[in-house]
């Protein structure tokens, strides 16, 4: 079974520093990869997805996250934080065949100070 | 609507009652997810609908907890003789056969007192 692990439960940054919020995949196949967020009070909003091609994929708010298969990671980086950034972020996979469950990592919650 | 919709969006109950949660995916979604997700703890997988297979269930934590979809679409969470740690916030989700992440609705914030 697929699970996802995110050993950061929270991080503080300053703002304007960059990010790297780390997560790593135990799946044999090649899995769909998501970063989504959530911030205090809201749904949870798709940040970016991964399930083929280029390994390096962008996504809104200035997102971007690397899929490493050798390292069965898919971490998320920003390079400069904005103070609205501040939220929980969860990782998850799922797997390439259509339709099958979602598994999201415990999540990390991200705290920006000024 | 255009997005995942979920009613009550909050519900209080006394411990002991039955309660009913419900989720309205986007229409044409066959995919349809419900996860828990209590203070300071991540999504629990809870059960899962893809068109007219059997759900997986693997996620449902007792016997109290079932879920059903009509139709293909709408469907209902219920808890039966809520205990106090079924507190949680309770999301739905679905997916389309074109989309592959999950749209996820507000969530329906339980409490059980």
């Amino acid at each position: 079974a697929q699970s996802v692990t995110q050993p950061d439960i929270h991080i503080t940054v300053s703002e304007g520093a960059s990010l790297e919020l780390r997560c790593n995949y135990s799946y044999g196949a090649t899995p769909y990869l998501f970063w989504y967020v959530q911030s205090p009070g809201q749904g949870l909003q798709l940040l970016l997805k991964y399930f083929s091609g280029d390994t390096l994929v962008q996504g809104i708010k200035g997102f971007e996250a690397e899929f490493k298969r050798s390292q069965s990671s898919f971490n998320l980086r920003k390079p400069s934080v904005h103070w609205s950034d501040a939220a929980e972020y969860f990782c998850a996979v799922g797997e390439m065949e259509y339709g099958n469950k979602l598994v999201f990592g415990a999540g990390t919650i991200l705290r920006v100070k000024s | 609507g255009a997005g995942v919709s979920q009613s009550p969006s909050n519900k209080v109950t006394e411990k002991g009652k039955d309660v009913e949660l419900r989720c309205d995916p986007i229409s044409g979604h066959t995919a349809l997810y419900w996860y828990r997700q209590s203070l300071g703890q991540g999504l629990e997988f809870l059960i899962y609908f893809q068109g007219n297979s059997a759900p997986d269930k693997s996620g449902l934590p007792s016997d109290r907890f079932s879920a059903e979809r009509t139709g293909g679409s709408v469907s209902t969470l219920t808890i039966q003789r809520t205990q106090q740690e079924d507190s949680a916030v309770y999301l739905c989700a679905s997916r389309g056969q074109l989309n592959t992440e999950a749209f996820f609705g507000q969530g329906t914030r339980l409490t059980v007192v």
